[in-house]
């Protein structure tokens, strides 16, 4: 089936610095989003964003988080500042519409913070 | 706001036997959420395992069935026989776009480990 790829696989930084998550989404969707999973707690929605803004975002999606998809390139989630609350796998998504359709989800991006 | 619960934590079956695995739902706004379970092979990302849209409805794949009943609020995943490449971790999930917009609401997911 239809394939997200997120890199990297792991991050490890230290609490204060910058951390950019990269996702290439399937290459005819529309509609993208970040998901996190802190370790032993359910994936929880953190934003989705199409046609270059942010649709929806959680209570999860601090000040310090930011989305982006610089021309049609990568989809990133970019933390600035980092916190260690922070430490979590994230699972970046993309659907081609909303309603019905399927997210496909790649393979999460493992991050520490320190 | 709306949630999922399912089974918790990890569930051994041997092989060929059967299995369930207990989701429940509560949804708020009128209208019936969409529903589903998705799997996590080992090393690979979530894929789509099933979906039902409609209440009533049963979706299947791979031998796996889920029947949406909207009395009981479940979502129950079943297997009449599971082989060792079923081992993986299973989670439900759903969708309520009368409230809760585009985003998908998880279960915490269900660890199947399989025996030979």
């Amino acid at each position: 089936g239809p394939k997200v790829l997120q890199i990297p696989s792991h991050q490890i930084i230290d609490m204060g610095q910058m951390v950019t998550l990269n996702c290439d989404p399937v290459s005819n969707h529309l509609y993208f989003y970040w998901y996190k999973q802190i370790l032993g707690q359910q994936m929880e929605f953190l934003v989705n964003f199409y046609n270059g803004k942010v649709m929806e975002k959680s209570k999860l999606f601090k000040d310090q988080f930011s989305v982006e998809r610089p021309d049609g390139s990568y989809f990133t989630l970019k933390i600035q500042p980092t916190a260690l609350e922070d430490s979590a796998v994230y699972f970046c998504a993309s659907s081609f519409g909303t309603g019905k359709d399927t997210q496909y989800f790649g393979p999460g991006t493992r991050l520490l913070v320190l | 706001g709306d949630s999922v619960t399912q089974t918790e934590g990890q569930v051994t079956v041997s092989e060929s036997k059967s299995l369930i695995i207990n989701c429940t739902y509560s949804a708020t706004s009128i209208g019936y959420p969409n529903l589903f379970w998705y799997v996590r092979y080992p090393g690979e990302g979530l894929q789509l395992l099933l979906k039902v849209i409609t209440a009533g409805q049963k979706g299947s794949s791979r031998g796996f069935e889920a029947t949406y009943n909207k009395e009981a609020t479940s979502f129950h995943l079943q297997k009449a026989s599971v082989q060792e490449s079923d081992s993986a971790v299973y989670y439900c999930a759903l969708k309520n776009y009368g409230s809760s917009g585009n985003k998908l609401i998880f279960g915490i997911g269900t660890l199947l480990s399989v025996k030979p």
